[in-house]
């Protein structure tokens, strides 16, 4: 079966500081990966996907994600981290059983950024 | 605007005391699906739809019930709500794998 991830439940970062959350999948075809932000008290916002293509892809607010196939990895990662990331992370694939896309979630990795 | 909407925003029920959460959205999508969110469990499906009148059950489909009967609703139904039902809800909606689903905003339910 299908399933995410996430090894870090909570992370905490310096303002500035570069950021990375890892995601791990386990999926026998190629997967269709995502990354969400879900800041306080909100819905969940599509930061970024993968379905194909190169494989380091570019998303919304200054995130990257690489995905690595030979690591079942899809990471996600910035440069310099504001204090308004300060938010939960939800790695997520698209399972194609039974032709339906159903996505199945990581538990989360919270972020606290210190000023 | 594209988006999913839900009503209410926050709940508060006693336990067995029917109620519905809606779900609406305007982008013509085929998929839609519940979700409920506990602390340290991520997001666990519920329930799903390809499409009018095609509902199944995912992960935690237990003391839920939901219909479809447009394309566009996809309503949430306690019948007897219980207490380990307190959750925060989402519902979403997806026109295809490569878009990922569009989340709203969640309703806060909470069952004394």
């Amino acid at each position: 079966a299908q399933s995410v991830t996430q090894p870090d439940i909570h992370i905490t970062v310096s303002e500035g500081a570069s950021l990375e959350l890892r995601c791990n999948y386990s999926y026998g075809a190629t997967p269709y990966l995502f990354w969400y932000v879900q800041s306080p008290g909100q819905g969940l916002q599509l930061l970024l996907k993968y379905f194909s293509g190169d494989t380091l892809v570019q998303g919304i607010k200054g995130f990257e994600a690489e995905f690595k196939r030979s690591q079942s990895s899809f990471n996600l990662r910035k440069p310099s981290v504001h204090w308004s990331d300060a938010a939960e992370y939800f790695c997520a694939v698209v399972s194609d059983s039974g032709g339906y896309n159903m996505l199945i979630f990581g538990a989360g990795t919270r972020l606290a950024v210190h000023p | 605007e594209a988006q999913v909407t839900q009503n209410p925003r926050y709940l508060i029920t006693v336990t067995g005391k029917k109620l519905t959460v809606t779900c609406s959205q305007n982008m013509n999508h085929e998929y839609m699906s519940w979700y409920r969110q506990d602390p340290g469990l991520g997001l666990r499906q519920i329930y799903y739809s390809m499409n009018v009148e095609v509902t199944d059950k995912g992960d935690v489909p237990e003391g839920y019930k939901v219909s479809r009967k447009e394309k566009r609703n996809f309503p949430l139904i306690l019948e007897s709500p219980s207490p380990n039902q307190t959750s925060l809800y989402f519902c979403a909606s997806s026109g295809s794998r490569v878009h990922g689903y569009t989340f709203g905003s969640g309703t806060r339910l909470t069952v004394v």
